[in-house]
């Protein structure tokens, strides 16, 4: 594909599941970050891969959260135990090593956590 | 404090008028800037990247002072369509680097 995919587009879970959400970057990208948004608020890092380094995880905001990325390319952020306030749009983006590569987004995944 | 601020807003304005943002972000060691442009309820979007000489894409100019840190983004002749969240994301380091978003600016054109 042509672009960054994510997958679900949506998810509903009740409180208390675990969640997986997968980002399949653009291929060659090898930064990959994730991003939460809720209604109305700005982006808010979550986590950052840059090839084989170790990622940037300081956004993170509980130890419920984490991410993977396997092989450089896909990659799957997990939320445990899912709460009420982890309800937003988690979106997903990829750049190349270039200096002043953009970042491209995916569409998002949209969850809501009931 | 932020390593990447904005105003914002909101801002409205009449179409056909001239507006401006600014962005100002804490790092000197900033590499690459840009303007990204949200919808709402969709992912961001690259409207334009920021070039150390100024730059312009038709009715859209952006502008960086490395001295004071700041970029800067005009609108001229605003459209009904140009109503969005615009974003301010700046690159910290060498290569690709980090990038980091500034909460965004949210324009609002009225006929």
């Amino acid at each position: 594909g042509a672009g960054v995919s994510q997958s679900p587009s949506n998810k509903v879970t009740e409180k208390g599941k675990d969640v997986e959400l997968r980002c399949d970057p653009i291929s060659g990208h090898t930064a990959l970050y994730w991003y939460r948004q809720s209604l109305g608020q700005g982006l808010e890092f979550l986590i950052y891969f840059q090839g084989n380094s170790a990622p940037d995880k300081s956004g993170l905001p509980s130890d419920r959260f984490s991410a993977e990325r396997t092989g450089g390319s896909v990659s799957t952020l997990t939320i445990q135990r899912t709460q009420q306030e982890d309800s937003a749009v988690y979106l997903c983006a990829s750049s190349s090593n270039r200096r002043s590569s953009p970042l491209h987004f995916g569409n998002g995944t949209r969850l809501t956590v009931t | 404090r932020k390593e990447v601020e904005q105003d914002p807003g909101p801002f409205n304005v009449p179409e056909g008028a001239t507006v401006a943002f600014n962005c100002t972000y804490s790092n000197s060691a900033s590499q690459s800037f840009f303007w990204y442009r949200q919808d709402c309820r969709k992912e961001p979007k690259l409207l334009m990247s920021v070039y150390s000489s100024g730059n312009e894409d038709g009715r859209f100019t952006a502008q960086l002072n490395r001295a004071s840190q700041y970029i800067s983004l005009l609108i001229r002749d605003s459209k009904l369509s140009d109503s969005a969240t615009y974003l301010c994301v700046v690159n910290i380091g060498t290569n690709a680097g980090k990038s980091t978003f500034g909460d965004g600016t949210t324009l609002t054109v009225k006929p």
